[in-house]
């Protein structure tokens, strides 16, 4: 079934601790993003990228960074995880990057608290 | 920054009547989108009205857009109790050299009582 995938789909980390959230997707679309959804915040976007090769900075960046190395997988690494960062992690994909007439088609999120 | 803003924040309505969500953002937009999120789960896109649209439909849904006034609603006709969800809205704007930026609402909880 053609969509986002993500990993893990939860996970309890110690603060100060290094964590990868994996995304792929197997639409071939050119943009990726990252969000995190906090109760009463809405989705915040973190990082994306237009295409492979190019990332972004979003509205919330800070302590987070992605890579692009093929148009499938976008990873996000947490350096050094702090407990503000205990959020649901969406990946999400467009088939148009810079583009007016984005629809985002997005994974089912990652839970990620840290202690 | 948010750029759209739902209201009301919670509704809860009976089976078989109409919802109404409502969207209010702050610049100039290229296109307006509804979303909507089942508890746990990712969002899934609904529909998409551009600037120079007025209305638009898709089965039981219908998007108003009121470009002079910047907002927009979501109507959903005769509800079901599956259709409790959250729906977000998000706007598409101009950013600058070339680029797009996509911002979302932070959402109406929609609860349907069967």
């Amino acid at each position: 079934i053609a969509g986002i995938t993500q990993a893990p789909t939860s996970q309890i980390l110690a603060a100060g601790r290094r964590m990868t959230l994996r995304c792929t997707q197997d639409m071939r679309h050119n943009a990726m993003y990252w969000y995190r959804q906090d109760l009463g915040l809405g989705l915040r976007l973190i990082h994306y990228s237009n295409t492979a090769g190019t990332t972004g900075k979003g509205e919330v960046p800070d302590g987070y960074s992605v890579s692009r190395a093929n148009t499938d997988d976008f990873p996000l690494t947490l350096a050094s995880a702090v407990p503000s960062q205990t959020s649901v992690y969406f990946c999400a994909s467009s088939e148009a990057g810079a583009s007016g007439a984005n629809v985002l088609t997005f994974g089912a999120g990652s839970r990620l608290t840290v202690l | 920054s948010q750029q759209g803003e739902e209201d009301p924040q919670a509704l809860s309505i009976q089976e078989g009547e109409n919802a109404t969500m409502n969207c209010s953002y702050k610049t100039s937009i290229n296109n307006l989108q509804w979303y909507r999120q089942n508890s746990g789960r990712g969002l899934v896109h609904l529909i998409l009205i551009r600037s120079n649209e007025r209305e638009k439909h898709s089965g039981r849904l219908r998007v108003t857009l009121d470009t002079s006034k910047k907002s927009s609603s979501l109507l959903i006709t005769a509800s079901r109790a599956a259709d409790t969800a959250s729906y977000f809205c998000a706007t598409i704007a101009y950013s600058g050299a070339g680029s797009y930026q996509l911002t979302f609402g932070k959402g109406t909880k929609l609860s349907v009582i069967p």
